[in-house]
């Protein structure tokens, strides 16, 4: 496998679930990051891990708990989450202290919250 | 506060050439990024421009002026493939990126 990988694609829950979504990376970046996207709003910053700690945590609620084991992958914890968190989350790294710090997408997990 | 505006949504013809703009007021620049999204896929990188001028990718360009808080992404030979949506960005003063809320392409044929 190359590039940046999510899963699961596609995800129902229920406000009570708790779930994961995980990503995994394969271009041997040294930083991860966790986005929202919703319809026609701009991509949304929730986490950010570069060397493996934490470097961002942008005010998201504590419903979203994120975990990186080490520079290869990363999880976002879901629990007890509102309708309005139906979103494709999208997972992404970089190398950073590279240049540009051009990030690689992942192709997103689409969690919908009934 | 920070902010990037491109239009929401344009439409062209297969062959033909379009121009989609993105006007931006950071805090601070330090480069400008558009990434190319089609539907259900990954956002993927297209250009990056730090200095004002044109730089051209075989049948994409993207253009800046620092000056005018404006950039321009002008995709020739338009092809149905490109149909998706184009999303610009700018890093600011922070190495923060700021993102537009993406422009939709639709190619007729």
């Amino acid at each position: 496998e190359t590039g940046v990988t999510q899963t699961p694609r596609h995800l129902v829950m229920g406000m009570t679930n708790k779930k994961s979504l995980k990503c995994e990376q394969h271009l041997g970046h040294n930083a991860m990051y966790w986005y929202k996207q919703s319809a026609k709003k701009p991509l949304e910053l929730m986490f950010v891990y570069s060397l493996e700690e934490r470097v961002e945590n942008n005010s998201v609620p504590s419903r979203f708990s994120p975990e990186c084991p080490n520079s290869s992958h990363l999880f976002l914890h879901l629990h007890t989450l509102q309708p309005e968190d139906s979103a494709l989350y999208l997972c992404a790294s970089s190398q950073d202290g590279a240049g540009a710090n051009v990030l690689t997408f992942g192709a997103g997990s689409r969690l919908t919250v009934l | 506060g920070q902010n990037i505006d491109q239009p929401t949504e344009m439409t062209a013809t297969e062959g033909a050439i379009v121009q989609i703009n993105c006007t931006y007021q950071t805090s601070g620049f330090n480069g400008l990024f558009w990434y190319q999204q089609h539907a259900g896929e990954a956002p993927t990188f297209l250009s990056y421009n730090v200095l004002d001028g044109l730089e051209e990718k075989g049948r994409f360009s993207s253009f800046l002026s620092r000056s005018k808080g404006y950039s321009y992404l002008l995709l020739k030979e338009l092809q149905m493939k490109d149909s998706a949506s184009y999303l610009c960005a700018v890093m600011d003063s922070n190495y923060q990126l700021i993102w537009g809320a993406g422009t939709k392409l639709i190619i007729k044929p």
